[in-house]
C-alpha cells in the first residue's frame, strides 16, 4: 500500500510566478490536510479538506492560497504570485473516512524556494 | 484555542540511556495526543497515540508516551536509547469535542540527540 506521495519533491520559483504542489493520499483515504513548515520552526496547519469540499481553511492565508481536492485527481495546493516569504516545506497528509480518532499519514513534502 | 508546548528545543542523550522528551499542552476538553518523529529532509513518521483508556500508551520502536491530565503533559520516553533515534520529534494535540478528522497543532519540535 503507496504511502503519501507528493510531487514535485522540490520546486523553485522566481517571486511573482505560481506554485502548484500536488499530494495524493494513501489508498482508501478520503481526508486530506496540508501543513507548512518554517525553517526552525513546527508545523503549522493550513486546510483540510475531503472530496470536493473545504471543511477547515482557518490556517490558510487569505490571499494568495487555495486547495482543492477534485472528485478524481490528486489534491491541489496552488499559490499566486509567491514572494520570498513563501519559501518553506509544504507536507500533506491524509486520514481514513469517518469519526474515528485517527493519526495522519503524512507525505515527503514539498520544498518550495523563492529567488 | 490549542496549543502545544516543548520545553526543550534539543535533548542530549548517552546511547543505552533513557530518555524523555517534554510535551505540555493546553486544550478545551478532552484531547487526542500524538507524537511524531521526523528524519532529516522526509516527512513526519507517527509514532503513538493517546485517544482514553490506560495513560501509558505504547508506540513505534519501543517508545511510549505518558498521559497526565492534572499536568496537561504528554511526555515521550523510551528506557534505553540508540543512536538510530536521533531525530526532531514533534507532539501535537487536537481537541476531541471537534469530532471525526481535524487539523492537529503542532509544537515546534525537539531535536533528540543520543551519543555512541
Amino acid at each position: 500500500n503507496a504511502g503519501v506521495m507528493q510531487n514535485p519533491r522540490h520546486l523553485v520559483r522566481r517571486r511573482g510566478q505560481e506554485a502548484r504542489l500536488r499530494c495524493s493520499p494513501m489508498k482508501g483515504h478520503s481526508h486530506v490536510y496540508w501543513y507548512r513548515q518554517l525553517p526552525e520552526e513546527g508545523l503549522k496547519f493550513m486546510v483540510y479538506l475531503q472530496k470536493e469540499n473545504i471543511i477547515d481553511e482557518s490556517g490558510m492565508p487569505k490571499e494568495r492560497f487555495s486547495a482543492e481536492f477534485p472528485k478524481e485527481g490528486p489534491s491541489i495546493l496552488r499559490i499566486q504570485q509567491v514572494v520570498r516569504g513563501d519559501s518553506a516545506a509544504y507536507f500533506c497528509a491524509s486520514s481514513p473516512p469517518g469519526q474515528g480518532a485517527y493519526e495522519q499519514y503524512f507525505g515527503p513534502g514539498t520544498r518550495l524556494t523563492v529567488t | 484555542a490549542q496549543s502545544v508546548a516543548q520545553p526543550e528545543d534539543q535533548v542530549n542523550v548517552a546511547e543505552g540511556n533513557p530518555l524523555t522528551v517534554k510535551c505540555t499542552y493546553s486544550v478545551s476538553g478532552n484531547p487526542y495526543l500524538f507524537w511524531y518523529v521526523q528524519y532529516p529532509n522526509r516527512g513526519l513518521q507517527f509514532l503513538l497515540k493517546y485517544i482514553t483508556g490506560d495513560n501509558l500508551v505504547k508506540g513505534s520502536y519501543g517508545f511510549e508516551a505518558e498521559f497526565n491530565k492534572s499536568q496537561t503533559s504528554f511526555h515521550l520516553k523510551k528506557p534505553s536509547a540508540l543512536v538510530s533515534d536521533s531525530a526532531l520529534y514533534f507532539c501535537a494535540v487536537r481537541a476531541s469535542a471537534r469530532g471525526g478528522a481535524d487539523g492537529l497543532t503542532f509544537g515546534k519540535g525537539t531535536h533528540l540527540i543520543i551519543q555512541p
